[in-house]
């Protein structure tokens, strides 16, 4: 499975706008881009998910470049209630090769008044 | 609605005194799995399933023992708790082919 390294702790303004860059050198051909979000006593909620280039939903974007050895997750105007904790995960769809999701140490973001 | 459900959501419990922590998810997913949850530690896992009768360990599997008789349930048991076992523990599912997962809200245990 790819590592992935990310920053331990942001901090942010509500009203703006939040990238967390995560670097997966490793990345596998086969391997998605799945990014997860943590509120305190709360299990990890799915938030976006890639192969390549960009993705969006109503939440967030992912910007994924050609190499796919980083991904940056952009979180617009956030607000106090986006303090959590952001995992980015590496790897290939669930299937029987096995342990499909491993979480390495998150990105703590904390928005401020 | 799509649900994963851990029952108990809190326990306190004395060393060496079974105990079973339920999951149970109403999606069909094949996929189930067991984390911990330590400050400092992050999310480890402990026990996954990839389908009825098949389980595999994870990164800290010592300690635990899982069953998956029923596609829907994924039990996680400790045979005799340990103070080092104090956690907060999540249950995860999906589906094959799929990457995202679904968490159970967590049950807090306690051993003293």
């Amino acid at each position: 499975l790819a590592k992935t390294t990310q920053p331990i702790s942001m901090d942010s303004y509500e009203g703006q706008e939040v990238n967390i860059t995560c670097s997966h050198n490793n990345i596998a051909t086969n391997d998605y881009i799945t990014w997860y979000q943590q509120f305190p006593s709360q299990g990890p909620r799915f938030i976006i998910q890639g192969y390549k280039t960009k993705v969006t939903n109503e939440v967030a974007s992912l910007f994924i470049p050609a190499d796919r050895k980083s991904s940056t997750l952009s979180l617009p105007r956030v607000s106090l209630s986006d303090t959590a904790v952001y995992y980015c995960l590496v790897g290939d769809t669930i299937n029987n090769a096995g342990n499909m999701l491993t979480f390495g140490g998150g990105t703590r973001l904390m928005v401020k008044p | 609605e799509a649900q994963v459900t851990q029952n108990p959501r809190y326990l306190i419990t004395v060393t060496g005194k079974k105990l079973t922590v339920t999951c149970s998810q109403n999606m069909n997913h094949e996929y189930m799995s067991w984390y911990r949850q330590d400050p400092g530690l992050g999310l480890r896992q402990i026990y996954y399933s990839m389908n009825v009768e098949v389980t595999d360990k994870g990164d800290v599997p010592e300690g635990y023992k899982v069953s998956r008789k029923e596609k829907r349930n994924f039990p996680l048991i400790l045979e005799s708790p340990s103070p080092n076992q104090t956690s907060l523990y999540f249950c995860a599912t999906g589906a094959a082919l799929r990457t995202e997962a679904f968490f159970g809200q967590g049950t807090r245990l306690t051993v003293v």
